[in-house]
């Protein structure tokens, strides 16, 4: 059964129209990652949820924003989006934070399938 | 700016051949790193972790090297099948605030294997 779910798989959306892509997880993990990966690119990290504290890496535009109403869910809002985000949207999530533990590194990140977008 | 039609390095093998696939990392203080698979429109899958205090650890069929002092990891797949087809990403961790730890993904290398 599917445990990172991401809706739509593919989303088409016009140049400046608001666009928001959807993660949800059946895991009850606390944190819930969103990245970018254009094509052909690494993954890139946007931002991510430990529970409800929001964590957004410092060169992730003002145009992207995250809400996580609830532990489960947790949505990608591009509020004016320009050709340039046209990529591959990836939300995973992790138990916690992968932190250093004497058992070792912990809580390695579940990726979703992914939502790609293409702007029209 | 960002590079349009980027192509990712190829490695081409034959079925049952041996695949070596590797990665520059860039920061120094990184102290984890994982390798993911992650096959065309699905997500990165984990395939093997280690630790910086290790110089390898060995899985089913994948053995992870790592060389700190050139800030290089590889990646061998053993008698490689069709279906580890694939684009491999290292990533490595490092936690700059001494907190939690944050993925920065390399290039990625498109392995391709042909029965």
């Amino acid at each position: 059964d599917a445990m990172v779910i991401q809706n739509p798989r593919y989303q088409v959306t016009q140049f400046g129209k608001p666009v928001t892509l959807s993660c949800s997880q059946t895991l009850n993990h606390n944190v819930m990652y969103w990245y970018q990966q254009k094509s052909s690119q690494a993954p890139k990290l946007l931002f991510h949820y430990y529970d409800k504290d929001f964590n957004n890496e410092a060169d992730t535009p003002d145009n992207f924003q995250s809400r996580r109403p609830n532990t489960s869910f947790c949505f990608l809002d591009i509020r004016s989006p320009g050709l340039g985000d046209a990529a591959m949207y990836l939300c995973a999530t992790s138990r916690d934070r992968t932190r250093t533990t004497t058992m070792g590194f912990t809580d390695t990140q579940y990726f979703g399938p992914g939502t790609r977008l293409t702007v029209l | 700016g960002e590079s349009v039609g980027l192509h990712l390095p190829t490695l081409s093998v034959q079925e049952g051949d041996n695949s070596i696939i590797n990665c520059a990392y860039s920061n120094s203080a990184s102290d984890y790193f994982i390798w993911y698979k992650q096959e065309s429109g699905k997500g990165p899958q984990f395939i093997i972790d280690i630790r910086s205090n290790m110089d390898k650890r060995q899985g089913q069929r994948v053995t992870v090297l790592l060389n700190k002092t050139v800030k290089h990891l590889s990646l061998q797949i053993a008698a490689t099948q069709p279906g580890d087809s694939a684009v491999y990403f290292c990533a490595e961790f490092s936690s700059p605030s001494g907190g939690s730890y944050i993925p920065t993904f390399g290039r990625g290398t498109s392995l391709i294997v042909h029965p």
